[in-house]
């Protein structure tokens, strides 16, 4: 069965640093990989999407995530964030169907 | 493009009461999927729905149902309400059955059983 697995439950970065989401997956077959973002008591909105190709993806808002196969992993990064990108994060690989595995989500806070 | 649209948006329900939670996909997916978000659990799978058919379900029990209308809209419904109930539930559309689909999500239906 697959699972994703978001080491980092919370994560605190300055206004204007750099942020890097980590996101293993555990899946036997090609990955169809994702991260969203979550804004408190609202859905989730896709961040960005890595189904074949490049390993590298950009996203909307800044973001861009790097697969790399060898580790299973899929992380997101973004060299300045801003304000508005406090929110929660959640890694998903796509398994049968239209199934998503969501990890635990990561929770950032900015401070200014 | 209208995006995917849940109703209602809060619910309050007692426990033992049933409830019914709508999804409207957007226009021309026919993949509705249905999560169960909590801050215990996560976002835990509940089922999809494709052409109408139920392809998928997750490990909830059968107090959990669903159902797709030919329009693609979707229902759920948890009948005998358990106090664990309480979460906030979202519905995804896709537009294919399978494959490189992205799924796009509602803004969910926070339900409180008291």
């Amino acid at each position: 069965a697959q699972s994703v697995t978001q080491p980092d439950i919370h994560i605190t970065v300055s206004e204007g640093a750099s942020l890097e989401l980590r996101c293993n997956y555990s899946y036997g077959a090609t990955p169809y990989l994702f991260w969203y973002v979550q804004s408190p008591g609202q859905g989730l909105q896709l961040l960005l999407k890595y189904f074949s190709g490049d390993t590298l993806v950009q996203g909307i808002k800044g973001f861009e995530a790097e697969f790399k196969r060898s580790q299973s992993s899929f992380n997101l990064r973004k060299p300045s964030v801003h304000w508005s990108d406090a929110a929660e994060y959640f890694c998903a690989v796509k398994a049968a169907g239209n199934k998503l595995t969501f990890g635990g989500g990561t929770r950032v806070l900015v401070k200014p | 493009k209208a995006g995917v649209t849940q109703t209602p948006r809060y619910l309050i329900k007692t426990r033992g009461q049933q409830v019914t939670l709508s999804c409207s996909p957007i226009s021309g997916h026919r993949s509705v999927s249905w999560y169960q978000q909590t801050p215990g659990q996560g976002l835990q799978f509940l089922f999809e729905y494709f052409s109408e058919t139920q392809r998928n379900k997750g490990n909830f029990p059968g107090r959990f149902s669903g159902r797709q209308f030919s329009n693609s809209r979707s229902e759920m419904n948890v009948s005998t309400l358990e106090l664990g109930d309480s979460a906030l539930y979202l519905c995804a559309s896709s537009s294919a059955g399978t494959g490189d689909r992205e799924a796009f999500f509602g803004q969910g239906t926070r339900l409180t059983v008291v």
